[in-house]
């Protein structure tokens, strides 16, 4: 079947940096997409992975291994306002969408 | 004002009552899409539609319906509403052409509680 696994919720310290893992199973592959949710908001696109290596966009990255089935956010100098849950979903042979529960990301001062 | 909107924003019913949550876009895409959001579980594709001729189940269909009435526009109906379809609903638009990813652009979500 097909399956995404991302921690649940993750706490962290203002300015500080985390990395929010993903692996996925998926019926062939194409792309692997992180989003931003803050409570009672839709989903914001951050990133898309299809290609192996590291995406850097101002204070965030995105990690893909396909050959693990594996990818990371790496969120830099952690702001309050990044308290949210982020998504991650992976594209199968089809361009359908498998999601993720996501991982809440609590920011502490 | 958004490129995605849905109306209602909360909407409390009565099971058994038919229910319709619209969206409605101005972003020009061709694909939009009906996704539910339960506590600690990821998005569900109920149905999506890739332009006005064309609609497709998603993984949870049942108990819902669509109607793609224009390019803009894509309703979910639900015809008899029952207490487990209590949830938060968004409807989405994607162009894969536009882009390299096809991202998702969601409304603002439709909470809708049956009681």
């Amino acid at each position: 079947g097909q399956n995404i696994d991302q921690p649940t919720e993750m706490t962290a310290t203002e300015g500080a940096i985390v990395q929010i893992n993903c692996t996925y199973q998926t019926s062939g592959f194409n792309g692997l997409f992180w989003y931003q949710q803050h409570a009672g908001e839709a989903p914001t696109f951050l990133s898309y992975n299809v290609l192996d290596g590291l995406e850097e966009k101002g204070r965030f990255s995105s990690f893909l291994s396909r050959s693990k089935g594996y990818s990371y956010l790496l969120l830099k100098e952690l702001q309050m306002k990044d308290s949210a849950s982020y998504l991650c979903a992976a594209m199968d042979s089809n361009y359908q969408l498998i999601w993720g529960a996501g991982t809440k990301l609590i920011i502490k001062p | 004002d958004a490129d995605v909107t849905q109306t209602p924003r909360n909407r409390i019913t009565k099971t058994g009552k038919r229910i319709m949550l619209e969206c409605s876009q101005t972003k020009g895409h061709d694909r939009m899409y009906w996704y539910r959001q339960d506590p600690g579980l990821g998005l569900q594709l109920i149905y999506y539609s890739f332009d006005v001729k064309d609609i497709n189940k998603g993984e949870i269909s049942d108990g819902y319906s669509v109607s793609r009435q224009a390019q803009a526009k894509f309703s979910l109906s639900l015809e008899s509403a029952i207490p487990n379809q209590t949830a938060l609903y968004f409807c989405a638009t994607s162009d894969p052409g536009q882009g390299e990813s096809g991202e998702l652009f969601f409304g603002e979500g439709s909470r809708l509680t049956v009681l």
